[in-house]
């Protein structure tokens, strides 16, 4: 079956500071992956997605590259800021898995000034 | 473009009482998922449908849990009775028909959630 491993967390950073979340994920079939940020009080939000090997997501200054070989895709953002603060969840959706998100654990990041 | 609507955004309730949650999903969207994040168990799929019809229910806890989707752009999640462990908050979403064959058509769009306490 589909899963997705994401680093625990919670990941506490200073501002400014180059953030990389860890993704692996194994899967049937070809899946796409996805980053969704939860905000708190809020609901999931979409982040970035790719959906074939060596495609890279990015948005918001956040970027993942979809790695094929290592089964993995890490977020990264080169400079963080104290909005960044959230929940960041893995995700990936294959033929295989029968078309439904399979998430990660989430990762919560700290941004502090 | 209105996202995916749900209600009641919170609810505190009794035990026992029964608890009916709403979902409008994006228009032309035609699957449609409800999902319960607890800080324990994470992020569970409960249900999904495809074009109204329940596709795999593998997730839902148990009987006193039912989901129906009557048309197009309207799904409930129901608990009767209800228990404090159903304290969650839930999430419906919608999607796309994945065999348009639209590289966006397989993102799954969250709606804000219904926080539940169960009391």
């Amino acid at each position: 079956g589909n899963s997705v491993t994401q680093m625990e967390g919670p990941v506490t950073l200073s501002e400014e500071a180059f953030l990389t979340i860890n993704c692996t994920y194994t899967a049937t079939g070809y899946p796409s992956l996805f980053w969704y940020v939860q905000y708190p009080g809020e609901g999931l939000q979409l982040l970035l997605k790719a959906t074939k090997a060596d495609d890279k997501g990015s948005n918001k200054g956040f970027e993942a590259t979809y790695r094929k070989e290592t089964t993995s895709f890490h977020l990264e953002k080169g400079s963080v800021q104290v909005s960044d603060s959230a929940v960041y969840f893995c995700a990936l959706i294959s033929t295989g898995g029968g078309n439904k998100l399979t998430f990660g654990t989430g990762t919560q990041l700290k941004v502090e000034l | 473009d209105a996202g995916v609507i749900q209600s009641p955004r919170h609810e505190v309730t009794e035990m026992g009482q029964e608890v009916t949650l709403r979902c409008k999903p994006i228009s032309g969207h035609n699957s449609l998922f409800w999902y319960r994040q607890t800080m324990m168990r994470g992020l569970e799929l409960l249900i999904y449908f495809n074009n109204n019809v329940p596709i795999d229910d593998s997730g839902m806890p148990e009987d006193r849990f039912s989901a129906k989707m009557p048309n197009a752009s309207f799904s409930t999640l129901k608990i009767q009775p209800s228990e404090p462990r159903d304290s969650a908050v839930y999430f419906c979403a919608s999607r796309l028909p994945v065999d348009r064959g639209v590289v966006s058509g397989n993102t799954i769009y969250f709606g804000e959630g219904s926080w539940l306490t169960v009391v």
